[in-house]
């Protein structure tokens, strides 16, 4: 049974920080990956996508790896400004027709 | 930009009552889904439906839920008879050819609050 992990459930850095999220999966055997971002109570807006062909996606100050062999992906965040605080979801595709996500990293970045 | 839409934005009910939460996929997707999210736990894949029929379900998804695609545009979960434990924030997702190949996206959610 696929299970996601992600670390840390919270971080707090100061503005400018770069920073790393991480996020681990138990099966290997993935289609794809993708990096969510979660604002409290509010939904779900896709950062990126990483197909399981594919080592890294960018996307402005983002970028996200992925080693499936060793299950994990990680997103990096350059620069990081207040307005990027929220939580960060990671979900895996694995060969069936559903996202399965982790727990989430909570992101404040503070001025 | 097109997004996905779902309504109400927060629904309050009573115990044993039905509730209907209504979504409006992005237009040209084929491939639609609902997940929910209970406060503080991760979020929870509950059905796919394609062609107009579900093609994947989760054990959570039982008897007492069910969906449909009424018309063109719109996508409903359906609960029967609601229970405290189904408190929660329902989420509707869709893409264009897939999970396999595209991206999900993923509606603002509906809060359900059963009392």
């Amino acid at each position: 049974k696929q299970e996601v992990t992600q670390i840390p459930a919270a971080l707090s850095v100061p503005e400018g920080e770069n920073l790393v999220l991480n996020c681990s999966f138990t099966d290997s055997a993935i289609y794809n990956l993708q990096w969510f971002r979660q604002d409290p109570g509010k939904g779900l807006t896709s950062l990126l996508l990483i197909q399981s062909s594919q080592r890294e996606q960018t996307s402005g100050r983002l970028n996200a790896s992925l080693d499936k062999s060793s299950g994990r992906s990680t997103l990096y965040i350059a620069a990081s400004q207040p307005g990027d605080s929220a939580t960060y979801l990671c979900a895996v595709n694995a060969n069936t027709d559903k996202l399965i996500f982790g727990t989430g990293t909570r992101l404040q970045v503070f001025p | 930009e097109p997004e996905v839409t779902q309504t109400p934005s927060h629904q309050v009910t009573q115990m044993g009552q039905e509730v209907i939460l209504r979504c409006v996929p992005i237009s040209n997707h084929l491939y639609f889904y609902w997940y929910r999210q209970i406060l503080g736990q991760k979020v929870e894949f509950l059905v796919s439906f394609y062609n107009n029929e579900i093609s994947e379900k989760s054990e959570i998804f039982d008897d007492q839920f069910s969906v449909e695609r009424p018309d063109g545009s719109n996508f409903t979960l359906k609960i029967r008879s609601t229970k405290l434990e189904d408190s929660a924030m329902y989420f509707c997702a869709s893409n264009a050819q897939g999970i396999a190949y595209n991206e999900q996206f993923f509606g603002p959610g509906t809060r359900l609050t059963v009392l």
